[in-house]
């Protein structure tokens, strides 16, 4: 199972938007609206900030979006803030039980 | 509030094995599933293995088949995962990850792990 494409950094200026992608196949992200985002702070655990394609965790701001379209999902951050910068995975359910994590984007409030 | 505490931290010989222990607390032990995902110094989170604790039955990532186990104990609502061979590229920290709608919901702390002559 090879993991999902992201790319490798991201920017905005703060009250900006910005958008990240996660690529993967017609086996995992094309298959299955099991698409989650995790938002990561040096040296502390992931944090889910968007489950099954677009829905938002309670507590989750409503600047944090997701969306798919065929075997792309993204993420959208509106209204960058300070803490907003931080890394960025994606996951998919790959089917038989098997899930895999996106390669990872960092991105940086400027 | 569901909390999962692992154990601390590890130092370990090439070939040899290493055990992290994932306890829950704050919620119905075994009514979701542990993931097993790991991160090596500075690079993204890779999964490894799941396990339903109530059934007991793991299924693990092709990359790690032969060489890890999970497992489960309901009586101590903790669960466990084993590595053997270890090199060098396992040096990581590996997190345990309570799932609910084939999401990773909730996280441990991390168990940093190094494997080192």
């Amino acid at each position: 199972q090879s993991a999902l494409t992201q790319s490798p950094t991201a920017s905005g200026s703060p009250g900006q938007s910005v958008t990240l992608s996660c690529t993967g196949t017609s086996s995992d992200v094309g298959a299955y609206n099991y698409v989650s985002w995790y938002q990561q702070h040096p040296g502390k655990a992931p944090k889910l900030i968007i489950y099954e394609v677009n829905k938002r965790p309670s507590g989750v701001p409503d600047r944090f979006s997701g969306s798919k379209s065929g075997t792309t999902a993204s993420l959208t951050v509106s209204g960058l803030q300070a803490e907003d910068e931080a890394d960025y995975y994606c996951s998919s359910y790959a089917g038989s039980n098997n899930f895999v994590f996106g390669t990872g984007t960092k991105v940086t409030v400027l | 509030q569901v909390h999962l505490v692992q154990s601390g931290a590890e130092v370990k010989k090439p070939g040899s094995s290493v055990r992290v222990s994932c306890r829950t607390s704050g919620g119905a032990f075994g009514t979701y599933p542990i993931s097993w995902v790991r991160q090596a110094p500075g690079q993204g989170l890779e999964w490894m293995a799941w396990i339903i604790p109530t059934l007991g039955i793991p299924t693990y990532a092709q990359k790690f088949q032969g060489r890890i186990t999970v497992s489960a104990d309901k009586s101590t609502s903790t669960t466990y995962m084993e590595l053997n061979s270890l090199t060098s590229d396992d040096t990581a920290v590996f997190y345990c990850a309570g799932m609910v709608n084939r999401d990773f919901e909730f996280w441990g702390q991390g168990t940093p792990v190094t494997v080192s002559s």
